[in-house]
């Protein structure tokens, strides 16, 4: 158990809905990373937050927004959804935004019908 | 641009046998070098990290090696067990990056009978 929770595990929805992914990262972690994982793809990098605040984009399309909260628990909204979007989500957090250790939590499968 | 190639992109071998997989990187300035194992479905989960004064670093049957001059980082893997079947995945630091990590495709390992 990474200490990281997400939730939820298991998502099926349908094309043009939205869908929020909720990650608590492990206590005392101040950063949070979000990654896409699409069918035998590697991780993409989506977006980083440290503390709140915003600290590193990566591929996040337009229709995917993300925001922590000042207890450190972290959000991925997915809107407009499409096809193509359907992944497994993870979330990974660590203590410092750009050394420490990347713990990963199980991730989210969200399914887009 | 950072860039991290792994290699095989796929490895089958017989149980007890050992094998290496192979991590090439473009990323610099270099800040640290990290191989995950990634079990099918699951998140990945941190095998070793290395900074740029460590050239080897083991875990249980799992050593990796780091050339900083070469840039180049093997991930050994002793004794194989059915349970080593994985994606393992080489992530490299930039010391200027931002935050951002590098992540490689993965090298799919399939340990047979």
């Amino acid at each position: 158990d990474s200490g990281v929770t997400q939730t939820p595990k298991h998502l099926i929805t349908a094309t043009g809905q939205r869908v929020t992914l909720r990650c608590s990262p492990r206590s005392g972690d101040l950063s949070v990373y979000w990654y896409q994982q699409s069918l035998d793809q590697g991780l993409q990098f989506l977006i980083q937050y440290y503390n709140g605040e915003e600290r590193a984009k990566g591929n996040i399309l337009e229709r995917f927004s993300a925001q922590q909260f000042p207890d450190l628990h972290s959000e991925l909204n997915l809107s407009s959804l499409e096809l193509g979007d359907s992944a497994l989500y993870f979330c990974a957090s660590s203590v410092e935004a750009r050394t420490g250790e990347l713990f990963f939590g199980e991730g989210s499968r969200l399914t887009v019908l | 641009k950072n860039q991290v190639e792994q290699s095989p992109q796929s490895l089958i071998i017989l149980e007890g046998k050992n094998c290496t997989l192979q991590c090439n990187y473009t990323v610099s300035p270099f800040s640290n070098l990290r191989w995950y194992k990634q079990d099918t479905g699951r998140g990945p989960v941190s095998l070793t990290i290395m900074t740029f004064s460590e050239n080897t670093k083991s875990n249980g049957r799992y050593t990796a090696t780091l050339d900083a001059d070469t840039k180049q980082s093997s991930l050994h893997i002793t004794a194989s067990q059915l349970s080593d079947s994985a994606s393992y995945i080489c992530v490299v630091s930039a010391s200027n990056s931002g935050y951002a990590l590098n992540f490689g495709k993965g090298t799919s390992l399939l340990v047979t009978p």
